[in-house]
C-alpha cells in the first residue's frame, strides 16, 4: 500500500526567505510524485510532477522538487518566497498502475512580510 | 473552456436529510475523481467513475453514499440520512484519458454543513 508523509503541518517564513516543504512517500511499487497548491476557497492546482527522468523537476511560480528514491523522499523548494505563496501544499503519489491520487495531510504556508 | 465546476459551493443539510453533489467535468474529460477533505486532513479518495461506469470506489464509505456519471450530465455523489462526521469540503478532478501520470484538474469544491 502506498502512503504519503509532510512531516510539517504549518510552515512559518518571513518573505524572500527560501523554503523546503518535506514529502516523504511509501510505496512498493514505482510511483508518480505530485505537488499541489491550494489557495484559500479554491481547489488544488498541480505545481509540478515527477514521472521518471531527471530527479529535479522544476514547476510554476518558481518551485522545485527533487525526487530521491535512496530517501523515498520528493521535497518541494523555493529559493525566495512571496506573500502570494501563502496557501497549502499537498504532496501526492499514483501508482504506475493506479487512477486515484494519495495525498499527504498538506502543510500550510505562510509567508510574513 | 471552463474548468472544473461543482456546486454548490456550499451546501447545508440536517441530520437525516439527503446531499447531493454535482461536479461538470472539465470539456472532452471523461474520467472524474470524488475527493473529502476533512480538517486538518489531507484529500482522502472516494470514487472514480467514468462515463457509466464506477472504475473504483475503494474509499467510498459502503453505506449511504453513491456516485454517478451517466452518458449525459454531471457527475452526482449523494449522500443519504447525512450526519455531522459528513461535514467536510468535497472536491471533484477530471482528466481526460485517466492515465496514472496525467494531471487532474480540480473544481473548487462543495463545503457540506450538517446541522
Amino acid at each position: 500500500a502506498q502512503s504519503v508523509t509532510q512531516l510539517d503541518s504549518q510552515v512559518p517564513v518571513f518573505e524572500e526567505a527560501p523554503v523546503e516543504l518535506r514529502c516523504n512517500y511509501s510505496s512498493s511499487v514505482s510511483v508518480y510524485l505530485f505537488w499541489y497548491v491550494q489557495y484559500p476557497n479554491q481547489g488544488l492546482q498541480l505545481l509540478l510532477k515527477y514521472l521518471s527522468g531527471s530527479t529535479l523537476v522544476k514547476g510554476i511560480n518558481g518551485f522545485e522538487a527533487e525526487f530521491n528514491k535512496s530517501q523515498t523522499s520528493f521535497h518541494l523548494r523555493k529559493p525566495s518566497v512571496h506573500i502570494s505563496d501563502t496557501a497549502e501544499y499537498f504532496c501526492a503519489a499514483r501508482g504506475r498502475s493506479q487512477g486515484n491520487l494519495i495525498f499527504g495531510k498538506g502543510t500550510k504556508l505562510s509567508v510574513k512580510p | 473552456n471552463a474548468g472544473v465546476m461543482q456546486n454548490p459551493r456550499h451546501l447545508v443539510r440536517r441530520r437525516g436529510q439527503e446531499a447531493r453533489l454535482r461536479c461538470s467535468p472539465m470539456k472532452g474529460h471523461s474520467h472524474v475523481y470524488w475527493y473529502r477533505q476533512l480538517p486538518e486532513e489531507g484529500l482522502k479518495f472516494m470514487v472514480y467513475l467514468q462515463k457509466e461506469n464506477i472504475i473504483d470506489e475503494s474509499g467510498m464509505p459502503k453505506e449511504r453514499f453513491s456516485a454517478e456519471f451517466p452518458k449525459e450530465g454531471p457527475s452526482i455523489l449523494r449522500i443519504q440520512q447525512v450526519v455531522r462526521g459528513d461535514s467536510a469540503a468535497y472536491f471533484c478532478a477530471s482528466s481526460s484519458f485517466g492515465g496514472p501520470d496525467e494531471k487532474l484538474f480540480f473544481g473548487s469544491g462543495t463545503q457540506l454543513s450538517v446541522l
